[in-house]
């Protein structure tokens, strides 16, 4: 079955770390892209790339990094910058040209970080 | 700035009967439309989508209007069901993006 994978689907993290979660797809997509979800707030964009080793800057990046090695994966750290990390974390992919089809932007079933 | 918004965060329905949630949004060059569902601890799941060049796409029991004019889009979903007990989350998109921007989610309780 194809889908997304994201783990671990619960992290801790302590003060001062960076952690770094995981997201891999085998949908053969080229664009991936991380949202984050707080209450009330919906899925906010925070980097998204189209292509290996291209990624841009989505509307919250600040306190965050991705590397896009490999087309199949899409891992996101969260650094210490980042004032207020606790959040439930989404990952999802889509063909570039999606439009009009069944097929935009699948998700993952999120990693929910917390800080301990 | 949020430019796709659903001012209703919950609504409340008898089983069998009519839920409409409703979004608007706020840049006139979004162009295609989306709504997905979510339940707890998983992630969206597509649900339907419409062109700006459409008023209205059936799929099953879920229809989706546009309003173009308004910048209004309502998902109607008839007969509720239990199952769609969930958060539901409008999108759009516009012409030569590929990226989504989400509006902040109604939670839909279904009630037997």
């Amino acid at each position: 079955d194809g889908g997304i994978t994201q783990s671990p689907k619960y992290l801790f993290r302590k003060e001062g770390q960076n952690v770094t979660l995981s997201c891999e797809q085998n949908l053969n997509h080229d664009a991936m892209y991380w949202y984050r979800q707080d209450p009330g707030q919906g899925l906010r964009l925070i980097y998204y790339s189209q292509i290996v080793n291209d990624f841009q800057k989505g509307d919250i990046a600040e306190g965050y990094s991705v590397s896009r090695e490999k087309k199949e994966s899409f891992p996101l750290t969260v650094t210490s910058a980042q004032k207020n990390p606790t959040a439930f974390y989404l990952c999802a992919s889509s063909p570039v040209f999606w439009r009009g089809s069944n097929q935009p932007q699948h998700f993952g079933d999120g990693t929910r970080l917390s800080i301990l | 700035d949020q430019q796709v918004k659903q001012n209703s965060p919950s609504l409340s329905v008898q089983e069998g009967r009519i839920s409409i949630l409703n979004c608007d949004y706020t840049n006139s060059m979004f162009d295609y439309f989306l709504w997905y569902k979510k339940y707890p601890a998983e992630g969206p799941t597509f649900l339907i989508s419409i062109s700006s060049i459409k008023d209205k796409n059936e799929d099953g029991r879920f229809t989706v209007f546009l309003n173009k004019s308004a910048k209004h889009l309502s998902l109607h979903i008839v007969p509720s069901q239990p199952g769609d007990s969930a958060v539901y989350f409008c999108a759009a998109t516009y012409s030569n993006d590929y990226k989504l921007s989400f509006g902040a989610g109604t939670t839909v309780t279904v009630r037997a």
